[in-house]
This record gives C-alpha cells, sequence and structure tokens, in this order.
C-alpha cells in the first residue's frame, strides 16, 4: 500500500549475521512482486523478483520468498555487509488494462552494524 | 548500456515558477514512468507514459502536472506554479518494448521550492 507519513521501520544488523526484511501485499491478484534496494540519495535497484507461480527464489546472497496463503513476502540477505545499508521496498505489479501497474511497500531501513 | 537518466539531479524553485523535470529511459526501452517520493516515504505512482501516449496518469494531480513522452527526446515532468508542497524527490524508471516487468529507475531529480 502507499505511505501515509509514517516513518520507515528499521532493522539494525550486525555484519555477518542474516537480515530477513518482510513485506505484507494487498492485492492476491498480484503476480509479479520485486524487492529493490534504495541507498541514501539514489534511485531504487532492482534486487531480485518472483513470479506468483514460485515460492522461492535465489540469488547472490538474497533469496525472496513468496507465501500466498497470507500474502506476505520475505527478503533474505545472508551474510549482511556495511555495503547493504539502505532502505528496501517491495513492489507488486497487477497486470491491468493491458499494462503492468506497479505499487510499492512502504519500505524497511536496514542498518548494518559493523 | 546506459541507464536511465535524468536531469537536472537537484532543482531550486521559488513558489510560483515552472519545474521541468527530464528522463532519458535505457536504450531500447519505450514505457515511461514517473514517481514522487517524500524523505522517509515509499514511492507513489504518478504517470505512465508510451512514445506519444500517456497511458495512465490516475496518480498525477489534475491541476498544474503534466507529463509528455515525445517521439524524439525525453519525457518531460512540468510543474507550474509550484508550491513548498511539491518539494519531493522524483524519480523516473523505463521498461522494455515487449512486456518485460522490471522498471529501471534513474537517479532522480531532487526538487526544492524556497
Amino acid at each position: 500500500g502507499e505511505s501515509v507519513g509514517l516513518h520507515l521501520p528499521t532493522l539494525s544488523v550486525q555484519e555477518g549475521d542474516n537480515s530477513i526484511i518482510n513485506c505484507a501485499y494487498s492485492n492476491s491478484a498480484s503476480d509479479y512482486f520485486i524487492w529493490y534496494k534504495q541507498e541514501s540519495g539514489k534511485g531504487p535497484q532492482f534486487i531480485i523478483d518472483i513470479r506468483s507461480n514460485m515460492d522461492k527464489r535465489q540469488g547472490q546472497r538474497v533469496t525472496v520468498l513468496l507465501n500466498k496463503t497470507v500474502k506476505h513476502l520475505s527478503l533474505q540477505i545472508a551474510a549482511t555487509q556495511p555495503g547493504d545499508s539502505a532502505v528496501y521496498f517491495c513492489a507488486e505489479n497487477i497486470w491491468s488494462g493491458g499494462y503492468q501497474k506497479v505499487t510499492f511497500g512502504t519500505g524497511t531501513k536496514l542498518q548494518v552494524i559493523p | 548500456n546506459a541507464g536511465v537518466m535524468q536531469n537536472p539531479r537537484h532543482l531550486v524553485r521559488r513558489r510560483g515558477q515552472e519545474a521541468r523535470l527530464r528522463c532519458s529511459p535505457m536504450k531500447g526501452h519505450s514505457h515511461v514512468y514517473w514517481y514522487r517520493q517524500l524523505p522517509e516515504e515509499g514511492l507513489k505512482f504518478m504517470v505512465y507514459l508510451q512514445k506519444e501516449n500517456i497511458i495512465d496518469e490516475s496518480g498525477m494531480p489534475k491541476e498544474r502536472f503534466s507529463a509528455e513522452f515525445p517521439k524524439e527526446g525525453p519525457s518531460i515532468l512540468r510543474i507550474q506554479q509550484v508550491v513548498r508542497g511539491d518539494s519531493a524527490a522524483y524519480f523516473c524508471a523505463s521498461s522494455p518494448l515487449d512486456y518485460t516487468d522490471t522498471q529501471y529507475f534513474g537517479p532522480g531529480t531532487r526538487l526544492t521550492v524556497l
């Protein structure tokens, strides 16, 4: 859903530990999900995606899990590094009227403690 | 392959002036999306354009805001008679012609209205 002026939730993780960032999406018709990473002063950067016919997808140090039953998405980052500090957004895509419409979640700020 | 380009990166305007934000999509991309982001918030969809066509402008204010994506040249987001509430980061994203779902973001334009 859309943010309405709330401060971003923050997750603090020790360097080297694993991070889990959660996201609840709103529309059961959503068929494609993306995680973006946004560093301070920069645009969002694609990390990993998953389609609704999958429940898990792995990338380099990142794993996305999709639970359609409870409309929940998570991003797991293994061996978190200082460079992982950023705001992470999940986005859900819905095909509507012949094109995709993207709705971003409110975001979670990840702080990595050295 | 150069990424999505936006300029200017920073724009300062006084109340009542006009702001013009430019976006050059990635090479080969003919779909452009504009988003607005307030500090500590998520991205809010404004408008989706294809070459010479506005597909969805449901997120754009009816007054003072307009967008175009001409056959030649960058996409332009235009804000007339800016007010302090227009201060935000404006991001442009692009996606390829062939309905590939992922949107790739530019670095954003940070608009400050004095």
